[in-house]
Order: C-alpha cells, then sequence, then structure tokens
C-alpha cells in the first residue's frame, strides 16, 4: 500500500540556518503530495503541493520538488526563522482517489534558536 | 469565512462514556473526514464523507460512528470511550475528494480537540 516515510526530528537550527527535511513515498501511480506545517495548539496548514513528476512547490521560502525517479518530495528552505518552528508533516493522496484519503508521515519537529 | 470548526476544544472523559465531536464547515465543501493524530504515528483516517448522506470507514474506524446529513456538518461520535481512545483529533475538509488534480483536493484542517479519556 501506499506510504510516506520522513526523517526523524526533531531538527534544531540557528536563524539563518539552511532546512532540509527528507520526505519518500511508496505509491502507485501518478500520487499528489503534500507538506503540512502545525504550529503549537493549532491544526495542520497546507504549506506547498505538487501533482506530478518534476512539479515544485513553493510558499513563505519554502520549496519541495517531486521527483518520480527518487520517489522524494524534501523540504528545503533556504534561511530559517524562529517563526518556523513547527511540526512539518509530509502526505500524499493517490491518483485517482474515491476515498480522499491522505497518507501522512510521522511529521518531524523543527526548532529554530535565535 | 469561519473555514473548517470543531467543538471542544479539549475534553476529557472517563471510561464508557460516550461523546460527540463537532466538525462543521461553511465553505459548501463536498469531502470532510476526520482524522485522529497520536505521537510518531502522524495522522490516521478515522472515517470520510464524501457528501451528504455518504460516509465510510477510513484506516482505524472501530469504536467511532459518523454521520452526514448536511453538507456543514460531520460529527464524530465515540460509543464507550477508552483509554486507547485519546488523542488529538482533526476535522478536514475540501471541495472533492481528489479526482482533479487541482486546488479541488486541498484539504483545510480544523484546529483540533484534545481528548483525554481516563
Amino acid at each position: 500500500g501506499n506510504s510516506v516515510t520522513q526523517m526523524e526530528g526533531p531538527v534544531t537550527l540557528s536563524e539563518e540556518a539552511f532546512l532540509t527535511i527528507n520526505c519518500t513515498y511508496t505509491a502507485t501511480g501518478y500520487p499528489s503530495l503534500f507538506w503540512y506545517v502545525q504550529y503549537p495548539g493549532e491544526g495542520l496548514q497546507l504549506l506547498l503541493k505538487a501533482t506530478k513528476a518534476d512539479d515544485k512547490g513553493s510558499n513563505k521560502g519554502f520549496e519541495a520538488t517531486y521527483r518520480k525517479e527518487t520517489t522524494s518530495f524534501h523540504l528545503e528552505k533556504g534561511s530559517v526563522q524562529v517563526s518556523d518552528s513547527a511540526v512539518y508533516f509530509c502526505a500524499l493522496r493517490g491518483y485517482p482517489s474515491n476515498t480522499g484519503k491522505l497518507i501522512f508521515g510521522q511529521g518531524t519537529t523543527l526548532q529554530v534558536k535565535p | 469565512n469561519a473555514g473548517v470548526t470543531q467543538t471542544p476544544k479539549f475534553q476529557v472523559l472517563k471510561t464508557g462514556q460516550s461523546m460527540t465531536l463537532q466538525c462543521a464547515q461553511d465553505m459548501n465543501h463536498e469531502y470532510m473526514s476526520w482524522y485522529r493524530q497520536d505521537p510518531g504515528m502522524g495522522l490516521r483516517l478515522i472515517h470520510y464523507s464524501v457528501g451528504a448522506g455518504i460516509t465510510d470507514q477510513g484506516e482505524v474506524p472501530n469504536g467511532y460512528n459518523v454521520s452526514r446529513s448536511t453538507t456543514e456538518d460531520f460529527p464524530l461520535r465515540l460509543l464507550s470511550a477508552a483509554p486507547s481512545q485519546t488523542s488529538v483529533y482533526f476535522c478536514a475538509s475540501s471541495l472533492d475528494s481528489g479526482g482533479a488534480r487541482d486546488l479541488t483536493d486541498t484539504q483545510y484542517f480544523g484546529p483540533g480537540t484534545r481528548l483525554t479519556v481516563l
């Protein structure tokens, strides 16, 4: 079945450091891929998405490229801020989807120190 | 738009009690779903609905019931609470279930309900 694997956290960085959070997936066909962010005490917010191979999703300085050859969707940001401290979830949705089910990774906690 | 709203934010139950977690959305979304979030396990799908009057089971449905009498509301019922149901519960909605590869399959999440069963 479909699955998502994320790098284990927590990840601790200094402000302005470069961020990479690895995400790989297993799926048949051509899933859509997502990164969601959860700030402390809040629900999940969509950060970015990509729906086909070589698509790059981007938002708020974060980027991720849909790599079908390596089945990966790694999240990157060139210069993190303290306000980026949160839990990041990689997710996929099979295509076509009758259930709408999102398959989530276990989440990676990012802590950015001043 | 208020988006997706959930009540209550926090709840403590005793084993065997029943309760209903409320979820509502004002975006006219056809698709709604319930997830539970447990440490180290990400989110897992409990139940989902592709439209009013239609519901189906997700990955971890045991101990939960749902109904969808209107497009806006999708309550989750715990029939007889157990400590294993201690979790954070999220409701989500999207325009549809993902048949089209565009914004229609983007899911919007509520703020969550933190449930503790003693």
